[in-house]
């Protein structure tokens, strides 16, 4: 059984950075995709960006370009999100989840890590 | 404001089917699968519908999408108290180049 365990919760002042940690166990790592989604408290789902671990490839959401960096370690069957200059508006719970290997041009994910909550706060 | 368009609520009775729409365009629900997510309080989502109408493993037969042009639906029969959460449309969308979502519709079961 899949499992993905997220890094613990973080509080950062403004204009600093963060970087989450996602440790999947079970399952083939290299082969799907994992997604960071956001979830500011009281609104909706927002997609961040995904890594293809097995060719180390990622591709992020227009508008966190420039601010997010997504990586991944095969070795050690880790995915991180890393976003930096924080304001208060990033104040979100950050998940990562594994895609579901469906059809391209698919937003599917079968498997989600249990959230970690980043507070941007002076 | 939300690339797909949900409406915000949703409710019925025990025993009763309803169903959730969520409107997009020809770059996202137009040319791409949909799928729709179970938010229960506290949790992360779970996946429900994916491919447009295909259940994962263990999804009861109670969930259903459906999907015409750029419109998708899920639909749930025999409503539980149980199913009372957030629900989320999801697709790829080709001009973002990435995943855009519905801003959710919470389900109140009366």
């Amino acid at each position: 059984q899949v499992q993905l365990v997220q890094s613990g919760a973080e509080v950062k002042k403004p204009g600093s950075s963060v970087k989450v940690s996602c440790k999947a166990s079970g399952g083939t790592f290299s082969s799907y995709p994992i997604n960071w989604v956001r979830q500011a408290p009281g609104q909706g789902l927002e997609w961040m960006g995904k890594i293809i671990p097995m060719v180390d490839v990622a591709i992020y959401a227009q508008k966190f370009q420039g601010r997010v960096t997504i990586t991944a370690d095969k070795f050690t069957r880790t995915a991180y999100m890393e976003l930096s200059s924080l304001r208060s508006e990033d104040t979100a719970l950050y998940y990562c989840a594994r895609d579901a290997g469906a059809a391209a041009g698919s937003a599917a994910a079968d498997y989600w890590g249990q959230g970690t909550l980043v507070t941007v706060s002076s | 404001q939300s690339v797909l368009t949900q409406p915000p609520s949703a409710s019925g009775t025990p025993g009763q089917r309803v169903t959730i729409s969520c409107s997009g365009s020809t770059s996202n629900i137009g040319g791409n699968f949909v799928s729709w997510y179970q938010q229960l309080p506290g949790t992360a989502p779970k996946l429900l519908i994916y491919s447009n109408n295909q259940r994962p493993s263990g999804v009861p037969d109670r969930f259903s999408g459906s999907k015409s042009g750029t419109s998708a639906s899920l639909a749930i029969s025999g409503l539980q108290s149980e199913d009372e959460a957030d629900y989320y449309c999801a697709a790829w969308d080709d001009s973002l180049n990435g995943w855009v979502f519905g801003g959710g519709t919470k389900l109140t079961v009366l």
